[in-house]
């Protein structure tokens, strides 16, 4: 079992530009969600992806957008970088077969994305 | 809404000594609660969980014993090791409430041989 994969491991892109990050969730897992953890602080939930719809959102302004597609994987966007956005960002999967849904996150390596 | 508090880091103890984290939590209805660890450069991975009261989740020589009298879920381990040192993460999933962890800040431990 290959668990959460995340592409790329770390990224550097310039003020105003846009950047997408992937995500593959762990085998049977069906739910995405992603969070962006600044340096020494804990995750911060941004949004989570249910049967490729948008299920939850965090305090994140419309800059950070998202998709799953049918294999459940996800994509996180993210239009006009701030210098604020550097951070890493994690993907976790969980739920899993017949909509179960209260279970633990198994969380990826993260994207370290650094914005000059 | 539901939150969890971590004690402040960083926690530095010598190899072989006793470890406790506290944690404590709010929310409602009956969540399931769990243990995190980061270690440098890395994502998290889950240490342990319980998902009732009395429960005592356990991996790796750590514990944490749901307790909902007191509201916590704090993190033991008998004899830490400079491998240990890392970043825990205390979460809670409300099954009454969105299906998304609340973490807490995290706790740096750190280890010296």
């Amino acid at each position: 079992d290959a668990g959460v994969t995340q592409s790329p491991t770390h990224l550097i892109k310039t003020r105003g530009q846009q950047v997408t990050l992937r995500c593959s969730p762990k085998s049977g897992h069906d739910t995405v969600s992603w969070y962006q953890q600044a340096l020494g602080q804990g995750p911060q939930f941004i949004f989570q992806y249910y049967e490729e719809e948008e299920r939850q959102r965090g305090n994140f302004p419309d800059r950070f957008s998202g998709h799953q597609f049918p294999n459940y994987s996800s994509e996180l966007n993210v239009n006009a970088l701030l210098l604020g956005d550097s951070a890493l960002y994690l993907c976790a999967s969980s739920g899993g077969l017949r909509g179960q849904l209260n279970t633990e996150a198994f969380f990826g390596q993260g994207t370290r994305l650094t914005v000059v | 809404g539901d939150s969890v508090t971590q004690m402040e880091g960083p926690v530095t103890l010598s190899e072989e000594a006793f470890l406790t984290i506290n944690c404590t939590y709010t929310a409602t209805g009956y969540p399931s609660l769990f243990w995190y660890v980061q270690y440098p450069g890395e994502g998290l991975q889950l240490l342990l969980k319980a998902t009732k009261a009395d429960d005592k989740g356990s991996n790796k020589g750590f514990e944490a014993t749901y307790r909902k009298e007191t509201t916590s879920f704090h993190l033991e381990k008998g004899s830490v090791q400079v491998s240990d040192s890392a970043v825990y993460f205390c979460a809670l999933l409300n099954s009454g409430g969105s299906y998304i962890p609340t973490f807490g800040r995290g706790t740096s431990l750190i280890v010296h041989p």
